[in-house]
C-alpha cells in the first residue's frame, strides 16, 4: 500500500531534550517536506527536500533540522525542543517538487513539549 | 501577499442538507488551488483541484469546486452533506511552479442529525 509513514504518532517530552520524527515514504517520491499545524492557523511549512541531499527552509524553520540521506526518509529533528514547538506535524510526499502533483500526507504526530 | 482566506471557522449543517465552504485567495501569478479534507486523527487527504481549464471542477465523495478568477475565489460545495463528511477542510494555493502550498486556515464541519 502506498503510504507516508510518521513515528511515533505521539510524544511528550521534556524541554531541551532532543528529538527525532520519523517520516518514511514507499512511492519513490523525489519530494518530502514537513509542516506543522496549530489551531487557527493551520499548515504552515517547516523545511522541505526536492531530492536526496538537497533541503530547504519552510516558513517556520526556526528550531529544527532535516536531513535527506535516503529518497525514502526525512526525518525531523528538534535539538533543543521548547512548548512553543507543541503541535501537530505532517510529512508529505510527492513525486516532483511543484504543486501540480499531489502531496501525500502522513497521519501526524502529536508533539507535547513542557 | 500571497494568502489564502478562509472566512468560516466552523459551521454546522443537517445531514441532507447542501454545503458552501468558501475561500478566497491573493496570488500574484496563475493560481493553482486544492482542496484537502481532515477526518479527525487522520492526515490530509486531497478532494479536489484546479490547474486550468474547466472552472468546476469535480472532486471525490461527491464534492466540486468553481473557481471564480473574478473573485479570487474557489468554494466548495456539495448538494448534500452526510455524518461522515463532518470534519476540517483546507483551501490551499500554490504556483504552477512553486514547490510550496499555501493552505488556509482550515473551517471545521459539523454534521447534525
Amino acid at each position: 500500500e502506498a503510504q507516508v509513514t510518521q513515528n511515533p504518532r505521539y510524544l511528550i517530552t521534556v524541554t531541551g531534550k532532543k528529538l527525532t520524527v520519523t517520516c518514511s515514504q514507499n512511492m519513490n517520491h523525489e519530494y518530502m517536506s514537513w509542516y506543522r499545524q496549530d489551531p487557527g492557523l493551520g499548515l504552515r511549512q517547516i523545511y522541505y527536500s526536492m531530492n536526496v541531499e538537497v533541503t530547504d527552509k519552510g516558513d517556520v524553520p526556526e528550531g529544527y533540522k532535516v536531513s535527506r540521506k535516503e529518497k525514502r526518509n526525512f526525518p525531523l529533528i528538534l535539538e533543543s525542543p521548547s512548548p512553543n514547538q507543541t503541535s501537530l506535524y505532517f510529512c508529505a510526499s510527492s513525486l516532483r517538487g511543484t504543486v501540480s502533483y499531489e502531496q501525500y500526507f502522513g497521519p501526524g504526530t502529536r508533539l507535547t513539549v513542557t | 501577499a500571497q494568502s489564502v482566506t478562509q472566512p468560516d471557522i466552523h459551521i454546522t449543517v443537517s445531514e441532507g442538507a447542501s454545503l458552501e465552504l468558501r475561500c478566497n485567495y491573493s496570488y500574484g501569478a496563475t493560481p493553482y488551488l486544492f482542496w484537502y479534507v481532515q477526518s479527525p486523527g487522520q492526515g490530509l487527504q486531497l478532494l479536489l483541484k484546479y490547474f486550468s481549464g474547466d472552472t468546476l471542477v469535480q472532486g471525490i465523495k461527491g464534492f466540486e469546486a468553481e473557481f471564480k478568477r473574478s473573485q479570487s475565489s474557489f468554494n466548495l460545495r456539495k448538494p448534500s452533506v452526510h455524518w461522515s463528511d463532518a470534519a476540517e477542510y483546507f483551501c490551499a494555493v500554490g504556483g504552477q511552479a512553486g514547490t510550496a502550498l499555501i493552505f488556509g486556515k482550515g473551517t471545521t464541519l459539523s454534521v447534525s442529525s
